[in-house]
C-alpha cells in the first residue's frame, strides 16, 4: 500500500483555522469511511484526534474536525492555540485488516 | 485507565532477532484487536501488524510479512512482536496501540520502544 499524501507543512496564526488534507485512492480513503487523525508532539506517542472521518473521543476540543470528500479527507483545526504545534497524521483503513498511513503533516503555529 | 507498556527494544546486528512486548491494563486486554505501528528516525507511522482479540486472526504488511510475528497471550495482557531478520532499515520506535471494538481505529498507544538494527 502506497502511503498517503499529506503536506509537508502547514502554518497558522493563535486563533485562525488551518485545514490538513490527506488524498488516498479508492482502496483507501475513498473506499471506507474509516479515516483517523493523530496528533504527535516530539518525543511522544501519538495521540488519536479524530476516526471514522468525522468523530472525536472524548476528551478532544470541537476545534478539531474532519471531514472527506470522495478520495480526499481533511482535518480542521480552528481557534488555533499555541499546543496545537505538533505533527498531523491521517490513517485510512485499507481493506483485508490492513491500514495505511500518510506521510504526516507539520503543524507551526505562528 | 488504559495503559500499554512496551518493552524489549535495543541493539541488534542486522540478520538478528529481538521480541518486543506490550504488558496491557485498564481493559479487558482479550476482547480487543491489538496493533504495531513503527515510527523510523525523523519519518512518519507505518503499519506493522495487527491481531484479532483471541489472536486467531493475524495480518502484516507486505514488507514484514515473513519475518515479523504478532502474538499474544490473553491470560497475561500481554502483546508480542517475533522480529527476525532484521535490516536496517527496520531501525525504528515500535508502538503498540488498541483498537476499539469497531477496530477502524487506533485509540490508545504506548509510548513505544527504540530498536536499532546496525553492526
Amino acid at each position: 500500500q502506497s502511503a498517503l499524501t499529506q503536506p509537508r507543512s502547514v502554518s497558522g496564526s493563535p486563533g485562525q483555522s488551518v485545514t490538513i488534507s490527506c488524498t488516498g485512492t479508492s482502496s483507501a480513503v475513498g473506499g471506507y469511511n474509516y479515516v483517523s487523525w493523530y496528533q504527535q508532539h516530539p518525543g511522544k506517542a501519538p495521540k488519536l484526534m479524530v476516526y471514522d472521518v468525522s468523530k472525536r473521543p472524548s476528551g478532544v476540543p470541537d476545534r478539531f474536525s474532519g471531514s472527506q470528500s470522495g478520495n480526499t479527507a481533511s482535518l480542521t483545526i480552528s481557534g488555533l492555540q499555541a499546543e496545537d504545534e505538533a505533527d498531523y497524521y491521517c490513517c485510512s483503513y485499507a481493506g483485508s485488516y490492513t491500514w495505511v498511513f500518510g506521510g504526516g503533516t507539520k503543524l507551526t503555529v505562528l | 485507565e488504559v495503559q500499554l507498556l512496551e518493552s524489549g527494544g535495543g541493539l541488534v546486528q542486522p540478520g538478528g532477532s529481538l521480541r518486543l512486548s506490550c504488558a496491557a491494563s485498564g481493559f479487558t486486554f482479550s476482547n480487543y484487536a491489538m496493533t504495531w505501528v513503527r515510527q523510523a528516525p525523523g519519518e512518519g507511522l507505518e503499519w506493522v501488524s495487527t491481531i484479532s482479540g483471541g489472536g486467531g486472526s493475524t495480518y502484516y504488511a507486505n514488507s514484514m510479512k515473513g519475518r515479523f510475528t504478532v502474538s499474544r497471550d490473553n491470560s497475561k495482557n500481554t502483546l508480542f512482536l517475533q522480529m527476525n531478520s532484521l535490516r536496517a532499515d527496520d531501525t525504528a520506535v515500535y508502538y503498540c496501540a488498541k483498537s476499539p471494538l469497531a477496530v477502524t481505529t487506533f485509540d490508545y498507544w504506548g509510548q513505544g520502544t527504540l530498536v536499532t538494527v546496525s553492526s
